[in-house]
């Protein structure tokens, strides 16, 4: 079954620097790749998602690359703010969806 | 539009005994996905109902069960509960559940079992 590896598990930076968090996904056949945010003691919010046809999607301060044949995505959030601090997923869809481990992102004011 | 709610919030059960939660799901979502959440295994997908047939199902012992309504809500069972299963149970929903499709999650039931 599909198995998605997310690095790095803890990211702290300045406000206003970037943050790159990457995954990769061991299923070819995987075609949607979304990123949940989970602040503390609350739902995991999607902020964005590509598809498998897509190389790049970019909404405001935040992008997302999937190179396909590498097997990897990335989210690229620029400009952080403190509101920006909580934990990130990325998941691939087999069936369900299967998130990575999880990324705690601190950004320090 | 409503989002997906689930109920109780909390939990809290001893070993052996058995447990139900309810899911409903935002207002013509007919798909209904079950994720159990832990500090060690993060979110694992349990299995995932569609006009009331279970379609997906993840790596769960046999005593994690579901189940879905006409009106798309959906209630999973636990038997025999184990100190194991303290987790936060999370449900999510979206139109077809095909697999392009985005899923918006509840808040999830805490449960605690002693």
């Amino acid at each position: 079954g599909e198995n998605v590896e997310q690095h790095p598990s803890t990211l702290s930076v300045q406000e206003g620097d970037s943050a790159v968090i990457k995954c990769t996904y061991s299923d070819s056949a995987s075609n949607y790749f979304p990123w949940y945010k989970q602040e503390l003691g609350k739902r995991p919010q999607l902020i964005i998602d590509i598809r498998s046809n897509v190389g790049e999607k970019k909404d405001q301060r935040i992008a997302v690359t999937l190179n396909k044949t590498a097997k990897h995505f990335s989210l690229h959030i620029t400009e952080t703010q403190p509101e920006d601090s909580a934990v990130y997923f990325c998941a691939a869809t087999s069936g369900g969806l299967v998130f990575g481990k999880g990324t705690k992102l601190t950004v320090n004011p | 539009k409503a989002g997906v709610t689930q109920t109780p919030r909390y939990l809290i059960k001893t070993r052996g005994q058995q447990v139900t939660l309810s899911c409903s799901p935002i207002s013509g979502h007919r798909s209904v996905s079950w994720y159990q959440q832990t500090p060690g295994q993060g979110l694992q997908f349990l299995f995932e109902y569609f006009s009331e047939t279970q379609r997906n199902k993840g790596n769960f012992p046999g005593r994690f069960s579901g189940r879905q309504f006409s009106n798309s809500r959906s209630e999973m069972n636990v038997s025999t509960l184990e100190l194991g299963d303290s987790a936060l149970y999370l449900c999510a929903s979206s139109f077809y559940g095909s697999p392009q499709e985005t899923q918006y999650f509840g808040p999830g039931t805490r449960l605690l079992v002693l």
